[in-house]
């Protein structure tokens, strides 16, 4: 299995912040790596695919690079509803993993 | 756009069998290039892909289930369901299904219910 690790755990910032997110895979998944979005109570939503495209109503402040092995995923200005969950995952092979999340809260 | 739903028992007890069906609409389970999932999450914890299964009904799973998991679809109804076997308090967790896209970025979850919570428990 490809192991995801995240970086950090949780992370406490304000409104209007640039953040930013670490995701290290296993083994190289080239560009394989998609990021999503969990609010509390709900199930998570898709913000970006193949490490850099952002999804379809997807605000232009969230964007995702890297490949290889280590991806970021920044958003460039945090708003009130950013707070939440952040999960990276692989789908270059089988068993899809995720990272073990990252919380992002209010400071 | 495609909606899923799950649905299914909330309780069940220890050493027995855990089945939950997806309801899928304004999609098809059996027509089209997709593959439908099953992915658990414990309660403050993180996701685990379960296994999904191909629209031709081709099926894979994660080897940690394996040996406990099938999951099948219902083409009459548009849906696919899960079953998990021999159940612990370890397989208490919030179950969601959902579908996975493959376009030019690869693939991805692009879809997903809104999750049904499974307590493990005598």
């Amino acid at each position: 299995d490809i192991q995801m690790t995240q970086s950090p755990s949780s992370l406490s910032a304000s409104v209007g912040d640039r953040v930013t997110i670490t995701c290290r895979a296993s083994q190289t998944i080239i560009t394989s790596l998609n990021w999503c979005q969990q609010r509390p109570g709900k199930a998570p939503r898709v913000l970006i695919s193949g490490a850099s495209k952002l999804q379809s109503g997807v605000p232009s402040r969230f964007s995702g690079s890297g490949s290889g092995t280590d991806f970021t995923l920044t958003i460039s200005s945090l708003q009130p509803e950013d707070f939440a969950t952040y999960y990276c995952q692989q789908s270059y092979s089988i068993p899809r993993t995720f990272g073990q999340g990252t919380k992002v809260e209010i400071k | 756009q495609v909606r899923l739903q799950e649905s299914g028992p909330g309780l069940v007890k220890p050493s027995q069998t855990l089945s939950l069906m997806c309801t899928v609409s304004g999609g098809s389970v059996s027509f089209g290039h997709h593959y439908w999932n099953w992915i658990r999450q414990p309660a403050g914890k993180g996701l685990e892909w379960i296994g999904r299964m191909y629209t031709s009904g081709f099926t894979t799973y994660n080897p940690s289930l394996k040996t406990r998991v099938t999951i099948s679809p219902d083409a009459s109804k548009n849906q696919f369901s899960l079953e998990l076997t021999s159940v612990t308090a370890a397989d208490t967790a919030v179950y969601y299904c959902a579908r996975e896209w493959d376009d030019s970025s690869g693939p991805y979850f692009d879809s997903w219910g809104q999750g049904t919570l499974v307590t493990v428990s005598s």
